[in-house]
């Protein structure tokens, strides 16, 4: 089936340095990104999400760039801080108005 | 409640047994959506409700696994006959949009099931 997948398990990362999250999707009807992330134990939480009519997103110290032509999602963390270890989720709607399709997961180990 | 609450928390069961797993959403949250979660993974789509209604009950793995949703409110997740390839974390989410794109979904922090 349709499916959102991760480079990376695992991304460690100085506190302090900025950390890169990547992320590839596979249905080209996709038009609905989101990433959250999940701290042990749990539910997930959501951070930031961009539509298909924009590349690039900006929150506080994050931001989400899309590239369409190669179906590419990333999220970028500034500053990466210790309350930021935890594992990301991207997302893509695959063209639904409801369901979002998550993709395995990277977890960021941020090292003091 | 200001949050999506989900219990039990934990329920470890012997194989064979019925559980069900309970979830409040966001009150005014037309959307209710559980997935499943298995240890070190994603998360995988089971069921989605707009209102009392599961409009898709494409993501549930067998006949075994229900759910139903009453006063546009309260949902239950029913999986009898429980199998060990059952045990995982099942989430709620929920959602304040409806068939307006797909928006935040808002996650309570799950219920832990455990098959012996």
């Amino acid at each position: 089936g349709e499916s959102v997948g991760l480079h990376l398990p695992t991304l460690s990362v100085q506190e302090g340095d900025n950390s890169i999250i990547n992320c590839a999707y596979s249905n080209s009807a996709s038009d609905y990104f989101i990433w959250y992330k999940q701290e042990s134990g749990k539910g997930p939480q959501f951070i930031i999400d961009i539509r298909s009519n924009m590349d690039k997103r900006q929150g506080q110290r994050v931001t989400v760039l899309l590239n369409k032509t190669v179906k590419h999602l990333s999220l970028q963390i500034a500053a990466t801080q210790p309350g930021d270890s935890a594992v990301y989720f991207c997302a893509e709607n695959g063209g639904s108005s409801y369901k979002l399709i998550f993709g395995s997961g990277t977890r960021l180990l941020v090292r003091p | 409640g200001a949050g999506v609450s989900q219990s039990p928390s934990n329920k470890v069961t012997e194989k064979g047994k019925d559980v069900e797993l309970r979830c409040d959403p966001i009150s005014g949250h037309t959307a209710l959506y559980w997935y499943r979660q298995r240890l070190g993974q994603g998360l995988e789509f089971l069921i989605y409700f707009q209102g009392n209604s599961a409009p898709d009950k494409s993501g549930l793995p067998s006949d075994r696994f229900s759910a139903e949703r009453t006063g546009e409110s309260v949902s239950t997740l029913t999986i009898q006959r429980t199998q060990q390839e059952d045990s995982a974390v099942y989430l709620c989410a929920s959602s304040a949009r409806s068939g307006q794109g797909t928006g935040e979904l808002f996650f309570g922090e799950g219920s832990r099931l455990t098959v012996l």
